[in-house]
């Protein structure tokens, strides 16, 4: 059974494309995240959704868009790809509120290795 | 801001010593420390994690210690082998604010 799967697994298209990637949980959590993995295997975040609401936005090109349609789906929309969007984009997922005491584990997605050429 | 530190960025060790990879945090409201271990092409995951409560937990060949007072913590494996080798990543997090900051990883190579 897969806990977070994501769509397509590789992508690989020209500068100044508009692509998107897709990303399901199954385990009924409320907190969904885009993280951005460079060539130098930086994990960084770029959003986090709870419950459908955008919670965390680090900085990322308003090029980026996320897309919440129900809290077990966040999808990931990217205009006029550039050159430097080129990485391994992982979806993940967490049981977080505001009212938890301690973070939690994330679950981690298989990933999406974007290529712009 | 925020800010997690971890070294070394690579580790060689001869397959049965043991492997350190340190990591510091920045803020003192960090409650949760996991470590993540990522194969090549892999998703990362979860090997271990300790909470600000404990100052040390172990699981068969891996220990996380945590120092609050120092604001570090360590991952330690004994007896390593060649399946160990991966990239891995400390992170904090702190319960309600939905941040995880992950360190820079340590990729470790068990040599044979």
């Amino acid at each position: 059974d897969t806990a977070v799967s994501q769509t397509p697994k590789y992508l690989v298209t020209q500068m100044g494309n508009d692509k998107s990637i897709k990303c399901e949980q199954n385990l009924g959590h409320d907190t969904m995240y885009w993280y951005k993995q460079d060539s130098k295997k930086f994990l960084k975040i770029m959003f986090s959704y709870n419950n459908k609401e955008l919670i965390i936005n680090e900085t990322v090109p308003n090029r980026f868009s996320p897309k919440s349609p129900d809290k077990a789906h966040l999808n990931l929309h990217i205009n006029s790809l550039e050159l430097g969007d080129s990485a391994v984009y992982f979806c993940a997922s967490s049981q977080e509120s505001t009212l938890s005491l301690f973070g939690n584990e994330q679950f981690f997605g298989p990933g999406t290795r974007l290529t712009v050429l | 801001g925020e800010n997690v530190e971890q070294h070394p960025s690579t580790l060689s060790v001869q397959e049965g010593d043991s492997a350190v990879i340190k990591c510091t945090y920045s803020d003192s409201a960090s409650n949760y420390f996991p470590w993540y271990k990522q194969e090549l092409g892999k998703r990362p995951q979860l090997i271990i994690d300790i909470r600000s409560n404990v100052g040390e937990k172990k699981d068969q060949r891996i220990a996380v210690t945590l120092n609050k007072t120092a604001k570090h913590f360590s991952l330690h494996i004994t007896e390593t082998q060649p399946e160990d080798s991966a990239v891995y990543f400390c992170a904090a997090s702190w319960g309600g604010t939905y941040k995880y900051i992950f360190g820079t990883g340590t990729r470790l190579k068990v040599l044979a």
